[in-house]
């Protein structure tokens, strides 16, 4: 079946730090790859996505690339706010189906 | 303004009863589905539907029940029979047919069972 692997966290990082998140995911065929962030006591919102190999997903000075030889997705930022403070969530879609992984949550420090 | 409504934000329910979440989207998609989140494990497919009066069941459909009788509007029902209910619930839409395609989410309903 499919699956998406992210880094466990909780992540705290000081302000203007440089952030990597790591996802991988395993499917059965070709998947579409998104970041989402949700906010304290929100719904999802989608950050970024990309939808083939080597294609570069990019938001709010947040990136991440699709690397069909690594089967990764990893978010990374470099230089990170408090206002980024948030759960991230890796996820992979496929027959119209998304997957999710199960959450990055992030802490910044002024 | 275009997006995804779930009521209401708060719900407390009694051990043994029903209660139905609501989710209404005025985005024309066709395609709808419920998810939930319990803390550690990601969000879980509990049912989805892409078209009107049709909707299959995900991961974790025991204990839930839904309808789709209209495009805009797609309900989910936590029955007694779910063993454990209490957790935020997202109801999520997209446009039918394209892999690429992203899915918009509404806030979610944080249910409690007393």
């Amino acid at each position: 079946g499919n699956s998406v692997t992210q880094m466990e966290g909780p992540v705290t990082l000081s302000e203007e730090a440089f952030l990597t998140i790591n996802c991988t995911y395993t499917a059965t065929g070709y998947p579409s790859l998104f970041w989402y962030v949700q906010y304290p006591g929100e719904g999802l919102q989608l950050l970024l996505k990309a939808t083939k190999a080597d294609d570069k997903g990019s938001n709010k000075g947040f990136e991440a690339t699709y690397r069909k030889e690594t089967t990764s997705f990893h978010l990374e930022k470099g230089s990170v706010q408090v206002s980024d403070s948030a759960v991230y969530f890796c996820a992979l879609k496929l027959n119209e189906k998304l997957t999710f992984g199960t959450g990055t949550r992030l802490t910044i420090i002024p | 303004d275009g997006g995804i409504t779930q009521s209401p934000k708060y719900l407390f329910r009694k051990e043994g009863q029903n209660v139905t979440l609501s989710c209404e989207q005025n985005l024309n998609h066709d395609a709808m589905y419920w998810y939930r989140q319990d803390p550690g494990q990601g969000l879980r497919l509990i049912y989805y539907s892409q078209i009107v009066n049709d909707f299959q069941k995900g991961d974790i459909a025991e204990g839930y029940s839904v309808s789709r009788e209209k495009k805009e509007s797609f309900p989910l029902t936590v029955t007694s029979a779910q063993k454990n209910p209490t957790a935020f619930y997202l109801c999520a839409s997209s446009i039918l047919g394209a892999s690429t395609d992203t899915q918009y989410f509404g806030p979610g309903t944080r249910l409690t069972v007393l």
